[in-house]
């Protein structure tokens, strides 16, 4: 049964501190999207790749947040410095990059406590 | 601009009552509409989908959406719900940038009463 892997599930660290998250894609998905998730904003996209290249990241606060795919097997999604607004479960979610009608496999979240 | 509404933020039925969760879309074409469920301290999980064809889409766990299109609506039904079915539902549409980006509705939380 193949799933989309994130690491670690829970994290809690203190403000200012880097944060990195991680995720496996399904093998041989090649599309990876990263979302944020908060009571009061919802499902918010972060930012997408497709074949490792990324597509758009215009939800990402570009000051602090950076995503990067080092291989096809990895995602990452660092915070540094990490603020308490920050707090919120992460998504990953991968694809066969088929198009508008793609289904995305969600992973089971990293929940992120910035105190 | 492309967008889904949600109009239920929160849904309560009692066990084995039926169940129809709201959907409305905006989109210049036809859409990929979806259905995915959220259960508590998980991810979304993709309940159906409907792409063209036949308006009535079967999905998992007993669910069903009837795609209707002068009412640009996309909702979701079960004719009997279980105590395993409360969680969070969004519903998406695909995005028409053809990259696979979804655009989700803000969720309707449903609640079963025993």
């Amino acid at each position: 049964d193949a799933r989309v892997t994130q690491t670690p599930r829970d994290k809690v660290t203190e403000m200012g501190q880097e944060v990195t998250m991680r995720c496996q894609p399904i093998l041989g998905h090649n599309t990876v999207f990263w979302y944020r998730q908060t009571m009061m904003q919802g499902l918010e996209l972060l930012a997408y790749f497709r074949n490792r290249a990324p597509l758009d990241d215009s939800g990402m606060p570009k000051d602090r947040f950076s995503a990067e795919m080092p291989d096809a097997t990895l995602a990452t999604l660092k915070i540094q410095p990490s603020e308490p607004r920050d707090s919120a479960v992460y998504f990953c979610a991968s694809g066969l990059g088929q198009g508008a009608g793609d289904t995305q496999y969600f992973g089971p979240g990293t929940r992120l406590t910035v105190l | 601009a492309q967008s889904v509404t949600q109009p239920d933020i929160h849904i309560t039925v009692s066990e084995g009552a039926s169940l129809e969760l709201r959907c409305n879309y905006s989109y210049g074409a036809t859409p990929y509409l979806f259905w995915y469920v959220q259960s508590p301290g998980q991810g979304l999980q993709l309940l159906l989908k409907y792409f063209s064809g036949d308006t009535l889409v079967q999905g998992i766990k007993g669910f069903e959406a009837e795609f209707k299109r002068s009412q640009s609506s996309f909702n979701l039904r079960k004719p009997s719900v279980h105590w395993s079915d409360a969680a969070e539902y969004f519903c998406a549409v695909g995005a028409r940038s053809n990259t696979g980006k979804l655009i989700f509705g803000q969720g309707t939380t449903l609640q079963v009463k025993p």
